[in-house]
């Protein structure tokens, strides 16, 4: 089965570029979907099809896939972006999440 | 407002069963696939089951294949999720969520979720 790989853990400083990565073989053939999670919330959709923002995710939010990495990239972290982040993409008809990235703001 | 909501969710005693409901507003909802996930406690998300807009393609995890059955009923605007044979594991939040675009293909992204409902299955 196809897995994702996330680091479990990072942190960045207020105001600084956080940059979530999602490792997968060949995952840059597929498309990426990225969620955000905060504490005791639903998730909420914040990058689909690798680089698409859905409306109201604000423009610091950007995302790129290639070769065998896909990256979240948060510019100018905020304290409300202290979050889990996951990584999907589907596979042979099935859906793949990674197993998430706690991303503290400093 | 586009809005889900989830209920059927309890205790229940491994090997039961309980039948999940997922009622959607403010969409065209028969345009539109939708999708099970699933988070244990502390863990992380676990996709479950994906189903067409017409529901005529499923799919299943392999942890709950054979197990639990997705079906849905456009004329109320509601989704199901049927789970048998309940074991310990299965203990999480259930969210049902709408799959982004109207192509009505399950294997895309998932743009709105409910709030859940949480599942726990112990004797």
């Amino acid at each position: 089965s196809y897995e994702l790989t996330q680091p479990l853990s990072m942190s960045v400083a207020l105001g600084q570029t956080a940059r979530i990565t999602c490792g997968g073989n060949n995952i840059g053939s597929k498309n990426v979907h990225w969620y955000q999670q905060r504490a005791g919330q639903a998730p909420v959709l914040v990058i689909y099809r690798d680089s698409n923002r859905p409306s109201g995710i604000p423009e610091r939010f950007s995302g790129s896939n290639s070769g065998n990495t896909a990256t979240l990239t948060i510019s100018g972290a905020q304290a409300g972006d202290e979050a889990d982040y996951y990584c999907q993409v589907w596979d042979s008809s099935t859906g793949v999440f990674g197993g998430g990235t706690k991303l503290t703001v400093l | 407002e586009v809005q889900l909501l989830e209920s059927g969710g309890g205790l229940v005693q491994p090997g039961g069963s309980l039948r999940l409901s997922c009622a959607a507003s403010g969409f065209t909802f028969s345009n539109y696939a939708m999708t099970w996930v699933r988070q244990a406690p502390g863990k992380g998300l676990e996709w479950v089951s994906g189903f067409s807009s017409s529901g005529g393609t499923t799919y299943y995890a392999d942890s709950v294949k054979g197990r639990f059955t997705v079906s849905r009923d456009n004329s109320k605007n509601t989704v199901y999720l049927q789970m048998n044979s309940l074991r310990a594991e299965d203990t999480a939040v259930y969210y049902c969520a709408k799959v982004v675009g109207a192509g009505g293909r399950p294997s895309d992204a998932f743009d709105i979720w409910g709030q859940g409902t949480v599942v726990t299955v112990s004797s």
